[in-house]
């Protein structure tokens, strides 16, 4: 069955420290995977996805098949980075295609 | 840029009644829409695929007569949450999937709806 895993609830870092977001996940499939971001009051947003290869506000995620991760990363954290972070796998099932959601993990970085 | 939008916002019913929330996608059109549902401090949780002119495809353990799409265009879906009741209290968020620009899902404010 397709899962994604966040492992980590809670992330706390201090301002220009790295932060790396753990995802996980498993699906027989071809991945397609996603990372979405909601900050505080705001409705959920597109951060980046891992067929574009694209670097979003510094956020950076490369597809791992081997380890079957999907980890982001920022080398060096802002305070307006703190939010809510969803990892996200686009499973194809009956035909149409949807999203399976992580847990989600919370950062925040501290000044 | 895409946009989703939900109303409404929020809404607190009598158990029993039924409640309507409506999703629009307002600068593109989507033949697909999804309804979520999120629990405090939990992930969202696909509730049904909404697909325009078509019926809706619910995932396992999702009531659909309590739960009632409807996609009539490509811009409107609408959730009907039919008796209610305190169990159903939660945050319903939809989303919308621009398949011929940027093939994205763009995601609506979300409806706190509670049921008392």
């Amino acid at each position: 069955a397709q899962r994604v895993t966040q492992p980590e609830k809670l992330l706390s870092v201090f301002k220009g420290a790295p932060v790396e977001l753990k995802c996980n996940y498993s699906y027989s499939g071809s991945p397609e995977l996603f990372w979405y971001v909601q900050y505080s009051r705001q409705r959920l947003q597109l951060l980046l996805r891992h067929i574009s290869r694209e670097s979003i506000k510094g956020f950076t995620a490369d597809l791992n098949k081997g380890e079957t991760s999907f980890h982001l990363k920022k080398p060096f954290a802002q305070e307006e980075d703190s939010a809510m972070y969803y990892c996200a796998l686009s499973v194809n099932q009956g035909g149409s295609e949807k999203l399976v959601f992580g847990k989600g993990t919370k950062l925040t970085v501290n000044p | 840029g895409a946009v989703v939008s939900q109303h409404p916002s929020w809404v607190i019913c009598k158990s029993g009644t039924s409640v309507k929330i409506e999703c629009r996608s307002l600068d593109f059109q989507a033949t697909t829409m999804f309804w979520y549902r999120q629990f405090p401090k939990q992930s969202l949780m696909l509730m049904a695929t909404s697909n325009e002119g078509s019926k809706a495809t619910y995932e396992q353990g999702v009531e659909k007569d309590k739960f009632l799409i409807n996609h009539a265009s490509l811009t409107l879906s609408t959730l009907t949450v039919t008796s209610a009741h305190p169990e159903d209290s939660s945050f319903y968020i939809c989303s919308a999937r621009d398949f011929l620009f940027t093939d994205t899902q763009y995601f609506g404010p979300g409806t706190r709806l509670t049921v008392l």
